[in-house]
């Protein structure tokens, strides 16, 4: 069964780095991934594609302080220089045929 | 630039049935892959069915038989019926676009629908 596990929470200061992770479940660590943060009282966004071999693909206006990469079965969501405005439920989200699935979000916060 | 714009949401009881539209500016419905993901108050986000360009849809399981997808290419809309509604079908619903089949890369601004006696 395709399952993505996150963390439910992560806190980091202003003006940090954290890494966010997200665990494809046994047997789908050849899937690729979205990542989609939703800051409160917001609908969600789209962050970033990111793909089997470490190359992602961001929506439009997202700063390089966004970056995406791999390992193994896990994918991570790495924000540097965090700002105020980064605080937001980040889920990610991947595909089969018929199903799209999301993990359970982790909420970020910036102390 | 793509737009996604649900309407239809509202307050309904246990056992009835809504529509909601999505409508889509930026681009064809038709050619493209489209799901509608839902969200509960206080949880997170919960996949409900994807239509493929060619026509395939497919549903999760807790909505199987309830909910059916549907697009007017004339209108350029994405359609959910939902039929035999539950109480725990209450959530927003959003509307969004597959990237070729792929991850979601836009999203409306969701749809609130309330199943209450």
């Amino acid at each position: 069964q395709l399952v993505l596990t996150q963390s439910p929470s992560a806190s980091a200061s202003l003006g940090a780095s954290v890494k966010l992770t997200c665990a494809l479940s046994s047997g789908h660590s050849n899937y690729g991934i979205a990542w989609h943060p939703q800051q409160p009282e917001k609908g969600p966004r789209y962050l970033m594609k990111l793909h089997t071999d470490g190359s992602h693909n961001k929506g439009d206006g997202i700063p390089d302080r966004f970056s995406g990469s791999n390992s193994g079965a896990e994918r991570y969501l790495t924000i540097s220089s965090l700002q105020s405005e980064d605080e937001a439920d980040y889920y990610c989200q991947t595909w089969g045929t018929g199903i799209r699935v999301f993990g359970g979000g982790t909420r970020l916060t910036v102390l | 630039e793509v737009q996604l714009v649900e309407t239809g949401g509202g307050l309904i009881h246990p056992g009835g049935s809504l529509r909601l539209s999505c409508a889509a500016s930026g681009f064809t419905v038709s050619s493209e892959f489209m799901s509608w993901v839902r969200q509960a108050p206080g949880k997170g986000l919960q996949w409900v069915s994807v239509t493929y360009s060619g026509g395939d849809t497919f549903y999760a399981d807790s909505v199987k038989g309830r909910f059916t997808m549907s697009r007017d290419s004339s209108k350029n809309t994405l359609y959910l019926q939902m039929t035999s509604l539950r109480v725990e079908d209450t959530a927003v619903y959003y509307c969004a676009k597959d990237s070729s089949g792929t991850a979601i890369d836009y999203w409306g601004q969701g749809t609130l629908v309330t199943v209450s006696p």
